[in-house]
């Protein structure tokens, strides 16, 4: 089992619609949750940060479940410019700093 | 926003030419920094994990003679791909952080051909 998990995709959506990520992860010392999205040939870029109250920053939406170790993205009225990679990432410190990305989630969004 | 510059961002060179690509933190000190490779259509994979004044910390499979990673400060550390083969063409990406909690800041990569 990949310690990240992400779903496989691809997502294809039209503009407007909601669509949702999901990721689990295996190791129960991970610390810290992050979203990012990666767009071709470039670097990734910092979505957001997910707490585990939860948080939302416009239209997008994170959330944590440690107990079912599991963390969501919600995107509502997806953009053109949504389309993208969407990477989840772990950080843990299981005797030294570990971060941890998985797979990613590729969505295409269309007119 | 904490900011990472990567630099060259592109570079052709001849197979057995070794390249050095530099990571910076501009405003920031990134206590680690990770060294990434993505190849076409790939995911990213990490090579390598270092800390500032130690050695690094290499993924299973990257060679630590190959991809001789330095770094020497918190703002700096660089990546020496020795003697470059096509095999070694790919986007090289590094990242800095400040502490387990933090996000990674990303440089924009260095895309590798060699010929």
């Amino acid at each position: 089992r990949k310690e990240v998990e992400q779903d496989p995709g691809p997502f294809n959506v039209p503009e407007g619609a909601t669509v949702a990520f999901n990721c689990t992860y295996s190791n129960s010392a991970s610390q810290s949750f992050f979203w990012y999205r990666q767009d071709c040939r470039k670097e990734p870029k910092l979505l957001m940060s997910v707490y585990s109250s939860g948080n939302e920053d416009g239209r997008f939406t994170a959330q944590l479940n440690r107990a079912s170790q599991y963390i969501s993205l919600l995107i509502r009225d997806s953009k053109l410019s949504d389309s993208a990679t969407y990477l989840c990432v772990v950080n843990l410190a299981p005797g030294g700093f570990k971060t941890i990305f998985g797979a990613g989630t590729r969505l295409f969004v269309k007119a | 926003g904490a900011v990472v510059s990567q630099h060259p961002s592109r570079v052709i060179c001849k197979s057995g030419t070794s390249v050095k690509i530099e990571c910076r933190s501009l405003d920031f000190q990134a206590t680690t920094m990770f060294w990434y490779r993505q190849f076409p259509k790939q995911s990213l994979m990490l090579m390598a994990t270092s800390n500032e004044g130690s050695k690094a910390t290499y993924e299973q499979g990257v060679e630590k003679d190959k991809f001789l990673i330095n770094h020497a400060s918190l703002t700096l550390s660089t990546l020496t791909v020795t003697s470059a083969h096509p095999e070694d063409s790919s986007f090289y990406i590094c990242s800095g952080v400040t502490g387990i909690n933090q996000p990674q800041h990303f440089g924009d990569g260095t895309r590798l051909s060699i010929l």
